[in-house]
């Protein structure tokens, strides 16, 4: 079965600082991958997807994501951070041809003004 | 603007009564979900459907159940509500993959079982 993981549970970080947040899952097939944002108290929001083409996917409010097959990983990346970006980010991943979204545990990221 | 909306927000009830969380979706979306949310788990899948009369259970279906009688509606039931199901809620909704496939999410259901 599917799985994905994300290995930084808490990252604090300074206005300013970059970003990156890893994500790697088990399926060797075809994926579908997803960055979902949940800001307190709200609900999941995208930030970008990645079905096929250019690994490397823009997404809103900044943040990009790079597809790497062979490493099985997706991670997130934002070059200056803002105090508004914190949140918790997931990863998800989806088999092609299915509709169930796997999840990863998410990580909760504190920026500091 | 089509949603996705559940209701309550908030739920407190008693261990081992019966609990409907409902969900409703105007996208007209094909495929729906039930996740709950827990620290330390992320999201994990109750029960899902696509489409009327097609339930499937996910990885943590146990003591939960669905029903599809419209594309609208996947109403959440906890049979006997236990301690353990305390959590929060999500329902989403999807498109199939050739319209686009992300999810839309609800904002969610608190469920506290006292």
């Amino acid at each position: 079965a599917q799985s994905v993981s994300q290995h930084n549970h808490h990252v604090i970080l300074s206005e300013a600082a970059s970003l990156e947040l890893g994500c790697n899952y088990s399926y060797g097939g075809t994926v579908n991958l997803f960055w979902y944002v949940q800001y307190p108290g709200q609900h999941l929001q995208l930030l970008l997807k990645y079905f096929s083409g250019d690994p490397l996917v823009k997404g809103i409010k900044g943040f990009e994501a790079e597809f790497i097959k062979s490493k099985f990983s997706f991670n997130l990346r934002k070059p200056s951070v803002q105090w508004s970006d914190t949140a918790e980010y997931f990863c998800a991943v989806r088999n092609t041809g299915f509709q169930k979204l796997v999840f990863g545990t998410g990580t909760r990221l504190l920026v500091s003004p | 603007d089509a949603e996705i909306t559940q209701s309550p927000r908030h739920k407190i009830t008693e261990t081992g009564r019966q609990v409907t969380l409902a969900c409703h979706q105007t996208w007209n979306h094909n495929n729906m979900f039930w996740y709950r949310q827990d620290l330390g788990h992320g999201l994990r899948l109750i029960h899902y459907s696509y489409g009327v009369q097609d339930t499937n259970k996910g990885e943590v279906s146990d003591g939960y159940s669905v029903s599809r009688s419209n594309t609208e509606d996947l109403p959440l039931t906890l049979e006997s509500a236990a301690s353990s199901q305390t959590s929060v809620y999500f329902c989403a909704s999807s498109s199939n993959i050739g319209q686009g496939g992300g999810y839309t999410f609800g904002s969610g259901t608190r469920l506290t079982v006292v």
